[in-house]
């Protein structure tokens, strides 16, 4: 798994709050993901990054900011949390672009807003 | 919004048989079909993936068929065991990966 380590693997919290979701790789790859995966949705790009400090938006964007200041984390914020991002988040690496290179996932983070 | 579409959505055999999953595509740029398995509490991980200007590829007892006038392709699990039991995902692409929503495989002995 490319020594991609995810923080906290579990959370609660309440709506309103705000969440940080946090990413680490030890593999010194390039480009760094925040998925989502939902029953009956598959997985969802959030946003993702090509370096430091280079980031764009994915395909379920709204509501979540990323930071990335070194190339080994990745930081998934939610500003003010809401039920519907109730999910499980996926960090993942590649060493280049995604159709030349596959993509290392870690094991995920639960998350509950309730 | 691309789309991939997959199907079915779950799907049961027994062992040695051959289960076959589905997907199609909308955006003829895409030019990178990988498949991703995925264990319960793992992440997905790649299993095997296909480029639009071959037909086929097999990797063990996994095999791509990709049918590019069709804008489809498919997984084909020859002789399966009840380890692939597990969720999987084709995705495709070229900046960016779009996922189907995925396959729940199970195998039974």
């Amino acid at each position: 798994d490319a020594g991609i380590t995810q923080s906290p693997r579990h959370k609660v919290t309440e709506t309103g709050t705000p969440v940080t979701l946090r990413c680490h790789q030890t593999e010194n790859h390039r480009y760094m993901y925040w998925y989502r995966q939902d029953p009956g949705h598959g997985l969802r790009l959030i946003h993702y990054s090509y370096g430091v400090k280079d980031t764009d938006k994915g395909e379920v964007s709204d509501g979540y900011s990323v930071s990335r200041s070194k190339t080994e984390d990745f930081l998934l914020t939610l500003e003010s949390a809401t039920s519907s991002q109730t999910s499980v988040y996926f960090c993942a690496t590649s060493t280049g672009a995604v159709d030349n290179s596959p993509l290392h996932f870690g094991n995920g983070t639960r998350l509950t807003v309730t | 919004q691309q789309q991939v579409k997959q199907s079915p959505q779950s799907l049961i055999v027994q062992k040695g048989g051959i289960p076959i999953i589905n997907c199609a595509y909308e955006n003829t740029a895409f030019d990178y079909f990988p498949w991703y398995q995925q264990f319960p509490g793992k992440g997905p991980a790649l299993l095997i993936a296909i480029r639009p200007d071959v037909s086929e590829k097999k990797e063990g007892r996994f095999t791509i068929s990709f049918n590019k006038s069709a804008k489809q392709f498919s997984l084909h699990i020859m002789d399966s065991q009840p380890g692939d039991s597990a969720t999987y995902f084709c995705a495709a692409g070229y900046s960016a990966l779009i996922f189907g929503k995925g396959t729940t495989l199970s195998v039974s002995s």
